[in-house]
């Protein structure tokens, strides 16, 4: 069974930064299309950041230069490092992966919230 | 960037009736394209993809169809169980991975 959990969020000022993790069993991230995708409080779901089992990583404009995608292969782990938070970052982020690539998202975690706020 | 324009953003319906949910592409995608159920504080869950295929383990009374730029959700015989938000999504190996509005099925 293919379980996705993520972890790491939480309250954060303005300007800072935190690290969400996403621990896989039942499937390997590296060998898959891997993603977050948030979504803000009462609204819908917004596409972050996506990792190709080659190692090509993209993301929404509204986080480039900011947030990075990475996995840990031994961990079996996804990452997304944000860095300069806004406000407008707040949201539960999911961790997402797309067994048969291309951005189809067949397993979805849990979600984490991080909130952007002095 | 392809967006992807949902409606209606909300409908009430009676169990039993038979719901429709559409989604425009603003360029043609094919058949790139699935449906998203989201239940209230639970992740999303994919019903639906290559615009008519139903995943594994999803009710038969949910049906797609389309292609190109326009799309369509049917519950034929809505159910209690059915209340959540549908998300239609555009989907293939170029980002961004555009997501619809949504669409809030209530019971009435």
């Amino acid at each position: 069974e293919v379980q996705l959990v993520e972890s790491g969020g939480g309250l954060v000022q303005p300007g800072g930064s935190l690290r969400l993790s996403c621990a896989a069993s039942g499937f390997t991230v590296s060998n898959n299309y891997m993603g977050w995708v948030r979504q803000a409080p009462g609204k819908g779901l917004e596409w972050v950041s996506v990792i190709y089992s080659g190692g090509n990583t993209y993301y929404a404009d509204s986080v480039k230069g900011r947030f990075t995608i990475s996995r840990h292969n031994s961990k079996n782990t996804l990452y997304l490092q944000m860095n300069s938070l806004r406000a407008e970052d707040t949201a539960v982020y999911y961790c997402a992966a797309a067994s048969g690539g291309g951005g189809l998202f067949d397993y979805w975690g849990q979600g984490t919230l991080v909130t952007v706020s002095s | 960037d392809i967006q992807m324009t949902q409606s209606p953003s909300s409908l009430s319906a009676s169990v039993g009736d038979r719901v429709t949910i559409t989604c425009r592409a603003s360029q043609g995608i094919s058949n790139y394209f699935a449906w998203y159920q989201q239940k209230p504080g639970k992740a999303p869950k994919l019903l639906i993809y290559a615009a008519s295929t139903l995943q594994s383990g999803v009710p038969s009374r949910f049906s797609g169809s389309g292609s190109g730029t326009d799309f369509t959700l049917t519950i034929s015989s809505l159910q209690p169980e059915d209340v959540a938000t549908y998300y239609c999504q555009k989907y293939n190996s170029a980002p961004p991975l555009t997501f619809g509005g949504g669409t809030k099925v209530e019971i009435k």
